[in-house]
C-alpha cells in the first residue's frame, strides 16, 4: 500500500512569487491535512480537507489556500511569498470518516525556501 | 485552549539504556494520542496510536501509556540503539470547529551514542 506522496520535495522561490504544493493521500483516505513546520513555531495546523470541502482551518493569513480533488489529492497554494514562509510543509492523510478513525499518516514533506 | 508539552526537549544517552519521554496536555477531552518519530528534514512516521479509552500500546521496543485524567502520556524505549536517534513528537486529536484536528508538542530530540 503506497504511503502519502508529496511533490516536489524541495523548492526555492523568490519573495512575491506564488507556489503550489501537491499531496496524494493513501488510497481510500478521504481526509487530507496540511501543516507548516518551522524551528521557531514547531508544527502548526494549516487546514483540513475532506471530500473536496475544507472542514477546518488554522490561524494563517489568506495567502495560504488549498483545495482537494475528487480523487482526494490535495494542493496547497501560497501567494505573495514572504521570507517567513520558508518551512517544511507536511501533508497528513487519514480515513477521516469517524472520530475514532483519525490515525494520521504523514508524507515526507516539501521543503520550501523563499529567498 | 489545548496545549501539548514535551519534556525533556533534548536527551543524550548511551546505547542500551532504557528511557522515558514525557508528554502532557492541558485538556483531557481528547479522542486519541499519537507518538511520531521525525528524522532530520523528513516527514513524520507514526509509532503508536492510543485511543482515549485505552491505557497503553506496545510495538516492539516501544511502549506508550496514556493517563487521560491527569493529561499525561509517556513513551518508553527499551534497550535504545543509535538508530533510535531522532525527534519524537506527541500529538493529541481534539474536536475543534466541528471537526478533529491534531495538536502537536514541540518534540524531544533524542541522541543515542554508541
Amino acid at each position: 500500500k503506497a504511503g502519502v506522496t508529496q511533490t516536489p520535495r524541495y523548492l526555492i522561490k523568490t519573495r512575491g512569487q506564488q507556489v503550489t504544493l501537491s499531496c496524494s493521500p493513501i488510497s481510500g483516505h478521504r481526509s487530507v491535512s496540511w501543516y507548516q513546520q518551522t524551528p521557531g513555531q514547531g508544527l502548526q495546523f494549516l487546514f483540513e480537507y475532506f471530500s473536496e470541502t475544507q472542514r477546518n482551518k488554522g490561524n494563517f493569513p489568506g495567502r495560504f489556500s488549498g483545495r482537494q480533488f475528487s480523487n482526494s489529492r490535495s494542493e496547497m497554494n501560497v501567494s505573495t511569498l514572504e521570507l517567513g514562509d520558508s518551512a517544511l510543509y507536511l501533508c497528513a492523510s487519514s480515513p477521516g470518516t469517524h472520530f475514532m478513525n483519525t490515525e494520521a499518516f504523514f508524507g515526507q514533506g516539501t521543503r520550501l525556501t523563499v529567498v | 485552549k489545548q496545549e501539548v508539552t514535551q519534556i525533556p526537549a533534548a536527551l543524550s544517552v548511551p546505547e542500551g539504556e532504557n528511557l522515558v519521554l514525557n508528554c502532557s496536555f492541558t485538556d483531557s477531552a481528547i479522542y486519541n494520542l499519537q507518538w511520531f518519530r521525525q528524522d532530520p528534514g523528513k516527514g513524520l512516521t507514526s509509532l503508536l496510536l492510543i485511543q482515549s479509552s485505552q491505557r497503553e500500546q506496545t510495538s516492539g521496543r516501544l511502549n506508550a501509556s496514556l493517563d487521560k485524567s491527569s493529561g499525561r502520556s509517556t513513551l518508553y524505549i527499551a534497550a535504545s540503539q543509535p538508530g533510535d536517534s531522532a525527534t519524537y513528537l506527541c500529538a493529541v486529536t481534539i474536536f475543534s470547529g466541528g471537526y478533529n484536528k491534531l495538536i502537536f508538542g514541540a518534540g524531544t530530540r533524542l541522541a543515542v551514542h554508541p
